[in-house]
């Protein structure tokens, strides 16, 4: 693994399914970053981490869920899809929690909810 | 609130020179990044600036007035592969990124 990764590519969901975003980095950030990007829309941040073990609330946190067990992994969940959150989503990661810091993103998962 | 404007969309032509221009107005300011964004693909860095002033890097330069809100992202001597998403985002007070929708640069032969 080189880099941030994420799984999968691209799903289609019935709504009301649960489904786990899954994304792994082995740069050793300590910062990572779940983002959605609608059209028309700047990224909207959804959940941090600063570090491992810790999580926050970003700008659109309803209808997801995030753990940090361990410095590499940054899953998140939708307990219960909803057509809404149908979307590109992306995961980053940065060395510090710093906003000053940049920001490496994933390759992406394209979500659509039926 | 916080605000972050970019034009939607711009078309240039290849060999040409273009300026993305995004203005800004947040709760405190800890800097600017410039990413750019290929179609389907994710967004990479290009540039960060905290100072004022203008920031060259090869064909990219990126120019910040803290003053004024602003900051542009000049390519020259543009070449196909130059057509993308330009995303202006700023860092808040609070550390935070406050992310503009993007620009769409299409390059014409």
């Amino acid at each position: 693994i080189a880099g941030i990764t994420q799984a999968p590519t691209s799903q289609i969901l019935a709504a009301g399914r649960r489904m786990t975003l899954r994304c792994t980095q082995d740069m050793r950030h300590n910062a990572m970053y779940w983002y959605r990007q609608d059209l028309g829309l700047g990224l909207r941040l959804i959940h941090y981490s600063n570090t491992a073990g810790t999580t926050g609330k970003g700008e659109v946190p309803d209808g997801y869920s995030v753990s940090r067990a361990n410095t590499d992994d940054f899953p998140l969940t939708l307990a219960s899809a909803v057509p809404s959150q149908t979307s590109v989503y992306f995961c980053a990661s940065s060395v510090s929690s710093e906003g000053t810091d940049t920001q490496y993103f994933g390759p992406g998962t394209r979500l659509t909810v039926l | 609130g916080q605000n972050i404007d970019q034009p939607t969309e711009m078309t240039a032509t290849e060999g040409a020179i273009v300026q993305i221009n995004c203005t800004y107005q947040t709760s405190g300011f800890n800097g600017l990044f410039w990413y750019q964004q290929h179609a389907g693909e994710a967004p990479t860095f290009l540039s960060y600036n905290v100072l004022d002033g203008l920031e060259e890097k090869g064909r990219f330069s990126s120019f910040l007035s803290r003053s004024k809100g602003y900051s542009y992202l000049l390519l020259k001597e543009l070449q196909m592969k130059d057509s993308a998403s330009y995303l202006c985002a700023v860092c808040d007070s609070n550390y935070q990124l406050i992310w503009g929708a993007g620009t769409k640069l299409i390059i014409k032969p």
